[in-house]
């Protein structure tokens, strides 16, 4: 593993399925945050982890949860999956340092029907 | 919070300059970012500002005025696979990011 990387790639879902989102980083980063991407509203913050053991939530946490057992994962689930959760989800992570510019996965396309 | 703007789109010319502008009003701030993002990719880091002043990479130049919640990207000598769009982001005091809806820049030849 180079980096960070999610999986699936892209999944259809049929409304009321849960689904967990796969986050894997190997750069030893202290910090993890899933974001969704809408057409014109950019990237928006679901929940974040600042350190192994911790999560918050973001700007649209609703209906989405996170778990951060160790510093390598992040998965992100979808307890009960509805239409408006279509979307493109990035995994990204950054370290301490003063820069601390966040790293982004490839993403995962989810389609909720 | 955050509320980030941006321009939606903007197009230029091979070999042009372009300059895309980002103003934003913050409870809390703690460095500006730009992201490039190719349609169908993730977005990459380009530059990072926290204090005034340009910061210069390559092609690609950033400003930050922090009193008037402004920054600009610069992009020179545009080439076709400039094409994309261009994330800003505010970091705030908790260190987590908020970003604009994205300007898509379509560079003609």
């Amino acid at each position: 593993i180079a980096g960070i990387t999610q999986a699936p790639t892209s999944q259809i879902l049929a409304a009321g399925r849960r689904m967990t989102l796969r986050c894997t980083q190997d750069m030893r980063h202290n910090a993890m945050y899933w974001y969704r991407q809408d057409l014109g509203l950019g990237l928006r913050l679901i929940h974040y982890s600042n350190t192994a053991g911790t999560t918050g939530k973001g700007e649209v946490p609703d209906g989405y949860s996170v778990s951060r057992a160790n510093t390598d994962d992040f998965p992100l689930t979808l307890a009960s999956a509805v239409p408006s959760q279509t979307s493109v989800y990035f995994c990204a992570s950054s370290d301490s340092g003063d820069r601390g510019e966040q790293f982004f996965g490839p993403g995962t396309r989810l389609t909720v029907l | 919070g955050q509320n980030i703007d941006q321009p939606t789109e903007m197009t230029a010319t091979e070999g042009a300059i372009v300059q895309i502008n980002c103003t934003y009003q913050t409870s809390g701030f703690n460095g500006l970012f730009w992201y490039q993002q190719h349609a169908g990719e993730a977005p990459t880091f380009l530059s990072y500002n926290v204090l005034d002043g340009l910061e210069e990479k390559g092609r690609f130049s950033s400003f930050l005025s922090r009193s008037k919640g402004y920054s600009y990207l610069l992009l020179k000598e545009l080439q076709m696979k400039d094409s994309a769009s261009y994330l800003c982001a505010v970091r705030d005091g908790d260190y987590k990011l908020s970003f604009g809806a994205g300007t898509t820049v379509t560079v003609r030849a």
